[in-house]
This record gives C-alpha cells, structure tokens and sequence, in this order.
C-alpha cells in the first residue's frame, strides 16, 4: 500500500526538551510539507522540502528544525525554542512540489507539551 | 495578505444537500481544494478545481466557483452521517512553489 505514514499518533513532552516527530512516504514524492493545526484555524505551514538535502521555510517555522538526508523521510524536531507546541501536526507530500499537484496527507501526530 | 475565510459550523438532516462556503483573497490562485478531516485523522482530498472553471460536479460533489466574487462552495447532495466532519478550503498560492492555504474549516453535523 502506498501512502505517508507519521508516528507516533500521540506524543507527549515535557517542557524544555526538544522531540521529533516522524513522516515517511513510499509515493516515491519528492516533495514534502509540514503543517501545524490548532483547534479553530486551518493549517499553517512550517516547513517544505522540494528535494533532498533542501528545505525552505514556511509561514511559522520559528522554533522548529527539519533534515531531508532521504527521500522518504522528512522528520520535524519541535525544539524547546517553540513557546507554543501543543498542536496537532500535518505532514503531507506531492510529486514534485510543482504548481500543478495535489498534496496527499498523513495521519497527523498530536503533540502534548506537559 | 492571503486570507481564506469559513463559517465554521453547519448542520443538516441526513438527505438534505449541505453547501458549505469558503472566501479567498489571492486572486492568482490557480487550483482551489477541499479537504475532510475526520475526527482525529489526517486531511482526505475531496476535489479540486481549477481558476478558469465555474463548475466541477464529481458523484455527489459539486463545486462552484465565483472568481469575481473570490468565493468557493462545496455542494454536497443526499448527505449522510459520515459525511460528518470539517471540511477545508484550500488555495493555492500564486507562485512557484505548491504552497497551500487553508481556511478555518466548516464543521458539518449530519443529524439522522
């Protein structure tokens, strides 16, 4: 089955520690994204990657880091520079990051900072 | 800025047609979307449609699109219970990248 995976579903800090959540695909997508959603807003984007080795900001990407060393793989580290991190977190992927696509999403990962 | 807007609740009785809005304000999108998002789960694509269309009907999908307006609807024939959930607008992002913005979400509660 093809598809985008993240792990874990729910996952807990405590504050002041950094943590990193997973996303993997197996679309063979060059193109991945990260997005924050909290209760009553749409997502916002963090971090895209359009490639391997690059990745380019996003609209709120104070607080988080990113690493794209494999294709499949796009983890996000939520550092304890983030002052709000309880969120639920997207990550999504498209073919090549183009104009034309559509990005397909994963199950998300809810972050629980204790 | 980009800006989409949502009203964020509707509720309908199972049968009805529910027809959920969505506004936006770059006028160079080129590809609008909508989202579900089951309670807990990740975002599902419904459809999509491109600038230069007014309508896409797809089974019990209907999408209109009003450019003048910037206004977006998503029409939803018979609906049924697991219809329930948020619906997301989304545009894209006139540019080079394939940068999604995505509106508030419209919560849809389907009464049986």
């Amino acid at each position: 089955d093809g598809g985008i995976t993240q792990s874990p579903k729910y996952l807990f800090r405590k504050e002041g520690q950094n943590v990193t959540l997973s996303c993997e695909q197996n679309l063979n997508h060059d193109a991945m994204y990260w997005y924050r959603q909290d209760p009553g807003q749409g997502l916002r984007l963090i971090y895209y990657s359009q490639i391997v080795n690059d990745f380019q900001k996003g609209d709120i990407a104070e607080g988080y880091s990113v690493s794209r060393e494999k294709k499949e793989s796009f983890p996000l580290t939520v550092t304890s520079a983030q002052k709000n991190p309880t969120a639920f977190y997207l990550c999504a992927s498209s073919p090549s990051g183009g104009a034309l696509e559509t990005q397909y999403f994963g199950p998300g990962t809810r972050l629980l900072v204790l | 800025g980009e800006d989409v807007e949502q009203s964020l609740f509707l509720s309908v009785r199972e049968g009805d047609s529910s027809v959920i809005n969505c506004t936006y304000t770059d006028s160079s999108s080129t590809y609008l979307y909508w989202y579900k998002q089951e309670p807990g789960a990740g975002l599902q694509l419904l459809t999509y449609i491109f600038s230069n269309m007014d309508m896409k009907q797809d089974q019990r999908l209907t999408v209109l699109l009003n450019k003048k307006d910037k206004h977006l609807s998503l029409r939803i024939a018979d609906t049924q219970t697991g219809d329930s959930a948020i619906y997301f607008c989304a545009e894209r992002y006139g540019g080079a990248t394939n940068k999604l913005i995505f509106g508030t979400g419209t919560l849809l509660a389907v009464q049986p």
